[in-house]
């Protein structure tokens, strides 16, 4: 069974320019998770889907940041324009929804981040 | 409010001695604790979870935690290190009982085997 799949593995790009990361969660796991960590500081959340609907988008730092995941499956996480302090590894993870289960038995499963450089 | 501390930014040592990671948790409720680690270049996988179960939790790779309510402490252990252990460490809550919670991770602890 493939993991999570993160795409790019590391993008470096100018200050301005826009940014798209790309999301394949586990097939059949309708959450999805998207973190941050920034140099030097603790893994932040941005947010949760579950399925196409965004469940908690509190972690968001601010609307430069637009993550969809229509129809579901994979998910995009757009940073439109990217400035310096977005540098970072962003991480996304998967797992499967069991309605009224604690989320104990809910294991969020990480793919290998995508290593975001703004210069 | 959730929130785990790591008491260590680095911890290093020699192949073959024991392993020891500090992690302290805050929690309103009783909580739900797990170790991730990360290789270089891997993405974080899960070592252990404690449940609300056993408070002694066997991991992956000789990895053990044991979760002390009376401490607020799940530390991670290992008797002999081994030097594929060289990795970072998170300590991670739980936040809320649903499916749906999120997940507060720890600042993380980096370990070195020294050969």
């Amino acid at each position: 069974e493939a993991g999570v799949t993160q795409f790019p593995s590391h993008s470096v790009i100018e200050k301005g320019q826009t940014v798209t990361l790309r999301c394949d969660p586990i097939s059949g796991h309708d959450n999805l998770y998207w973190y941050r960590r920034v140099m030097g500081k603790e893994i932040k959340f941005l947010l949760h889907f579950v399925k196409e609907s965004k469940q908690d988008e509190s972690g968001m730092p601010n609307n430069r940041f637009l993550a969809e995941r229509t129809g579901g499956t994979y998910s995009t996480l757009k940073v439109q324009p990217a400035e310096l302090e977005d540098s970072g590894v962003y991480f996304c993870a998967s797992s499967y929804r069991t309605s009224g289960t604690p989320l104990a038995k809910n294991i969020q499963y990480f793919g290998a981040g995508t290593r975001l450089s703004v210069l | 409010a959730q929130s785990v501390t790591q008491l260590d930014s680095h911890v290093s040592v020699s192949e073959g001695t024991p392993v020891l990671l500090r992690c302290n948790y805050s929690s309103s409720y009783s909580p739900s604790l797990f170790w991730y680690v990360q290789h270089p270049n891997k993405g974080l996988q899960l070592l252990l979870k404690y449940t609300s179960a056993a408070t002694l939790v066997k991991g992956i790779n000789g990895f053990e935690a044991e979760f002390k309510k009376s401490e607020t402490s799940f530390h991670l252990t290992k008797p002999s290190a081994h030097m594929s252990d060289a990795a970072e460490y998170f300590c991670v809550v739980s936040v809320g009982y649903s499916s749906a919670s999120k997940i507060i991770f720890g600042s993380g602890t980096r370990l070195s085997i020294r050969p």
